[in-house]
């Protein structure tokens, strides 16, 4: 099993460009959870989906993040126009019905 | 609100027993998990209290007090490989996982 995969591991952007950040679930999973990790405020979550559909996205911070899931592989995580506040680690993480959560390993976005 | 405490920072010795601690406030709660994170790396599953008392997985233990708000974690023969951060986690209802603050755990010779 390739665990969740995420992509990239590492961005570094200026502010005001967009940010794509990409995550593959683990196949069969049909829950999936985008997180961010911050000194400060430790991990929040942003949005979960369940079967593609997006579910909660109240921890979305404002309207210059959106997050879609097109189909059962495959994630986006899109900030437009970033700005240095949105730096930090952001993960991808996906489980089945069982409580496991299983994280990628983040993309550390770095906004100058 | 949601809120989940826990010790910011705790040391230990290698082959001690620690017991790391979280209480918690959510609006809902439907159990208690554990995880792990290495420095720079992704959080991983330890355990988890759907119920009240102990369950145990090797060197580690978890606890849960529901009238209390309340669960640890203990980590008994403590290894080098230990050191990382440890979070509490309230699953709160409709599949959400929120996350305490976390406690870095220093694991020294």
């Amino acid at each position: 099993d390739a665990g969740v995969i995420q992509s990239p591991r590492h961005e570094v952007t200026e502010m005001g460009q967009e940010v794509t950040l990409r995550c593959k679930p683990i196949s069969g999973h049909d829950y999936l959870f985008w997180y961010r990790q911050t000194m400060m405020r430790g991990l929040e979550l942003l949005i979960y989906f369940n079967n593609n559909v997006p579910i909660d996205d109240s921890g979305m911070p404002e309207d210059r993040f959106s997050a879609k899931m097109p189909n059962a592989s495959f994630s986006t995580l899109k900030i437009q126009p970033s700005e240095p506040r949105d730096s930090a680690v952001y993960f991808c993480a996906s489980r089945t019905a069982d409580i496991t959560l299983h994280f990628g390993n983040g993309t550390r976005l770095t906004v100058t | 609100g949601q809120s989940l405490e826990q010790p910011s920072e705790v040391t230990a010795v290698e082959g001690a027993i620690v017991q790391i601690n979280c209480t918690y406030q959510t609006s809902g709660f439907y159990g208690l998990s554990w995880y792990q994170q290495h420095d720079g790396g992704a959080p991983t599953f330890l355990s988890y209290n759907g119920l009240d008392g102990l369950e145990e997985t090797g060197r580690f233990s978890s606890f849960l007090s529901r009238s209390d708000s309340y669960g640890y974690l203990l980590l008994q023969e403590l290894q080098m490989k230990d050191s990382a951060s440890y979070f509490c986690a309230v699953n709160t209802g409709f599949q959400k996982l929120v996350f305490g603050t976390g406690t870095r755990l220093l694991v020294s010779p």
